[in-house]
């Protein structure tokens, strides 16, 4: 069982409000990940960070925004939210880049967000 | 493109039947492919990792196979049992880029009937 924790596991919000979706992962990874997964969908990278203070965008464009100030801990916050903002999100981490040599991506349980 | 495809979209077996799910690509350069198994509401765990000169891996009932060749890739599922029952995705990764990017399949979803 990997050592990654996301917060809240559910979330109902209504439109416009802050919202922060907490990640945080024990085993000292330097890598974190954000992905955003619909139902029947594949995953698709929202966010990843190489170490503190290192962020960047993924593939799929996306309102929210993260931040690494600690190596355990990646939250992803969104300032206003809105009903097309309904989905799972999913955290991971990796030791060194996932998809290079044998880096396995641990990934967090996820949070259910839906914004009515 | 890259991309990466799954089918069945979705499979229903009785419990101790076994199962195959496949997986192409078309990503290139390939690095190389994982299958995860996804239950419901958690997040992916990785069953098996393949890289370009190995044909087959095996782990405890899983056995997946690659053909670097035609670009495909199985997954086999013996005596499938009720916690089976799960998506199962493909993840295909490239040797282009400095991130080593990761191309997801949809998934197959697994349904175990006892």
């Amino acid at each position: 069982e990997a050592d990654i924790y996301q917060t809240p596991r559910y979330l109902v919000i209504g439109t416009g409000k802050k919202i922060t979706l907490e990640c945080s992962q024990t085993m000292g990874h330097d890598k974190m990940y954000w992905y955003q997964q619909d139902p029947g969908m594949e995953l698709h990278l929202i966010h990843y960070s190489y170490g503190v203070n290192s962020t960047e965008k993924g593939d799929l464009s996306s309102e929210s925004t993260v931040s690494r100030i600690r190596t355990e801990h990646f939250p992803l916050t969104l300032e206003s939210a809105r009903p097309s903002h309904t989905s799972q999100y999913l955290c991971a981490s990796s030791e060194g880049l996932a998809g290079t040599d044998y880096n396995e991506q641990f990934f967090g349980p996820g949070t259910r967000l839906t914004v009515l | 493109k890259n991309q990466v495809e799954q089918s069945p979209q979705s499979l229903i077996i009785l419990e101790g039947k076994n199962c195959t799910l496949q997986c192409n690509y078309t990503v290139s350069p390939f690095s190389n492919l994982r299958w995860y198994k996804q239950d419901t509401g958690r997040g992916p765990v990785s069953l098996t990792i393949m890289t370009f000169s190995e044909n087959t891996k095996s782990n405890g009932r899983y056995t997946a196979t690659l053909d670097a060749d035609t670009k495909q890739s199985s997954l086999h599922i013996t005596a499938s049992q009720l916690s089976d029952s799960a998506s199962y995705i493909c993840v295909v990764s490239d040797r282009g880029s400095t991130l080593g990017r990761l191309y997801f399949g949809r998934g197959t979803q697994l349904t175990v009937w006892p």
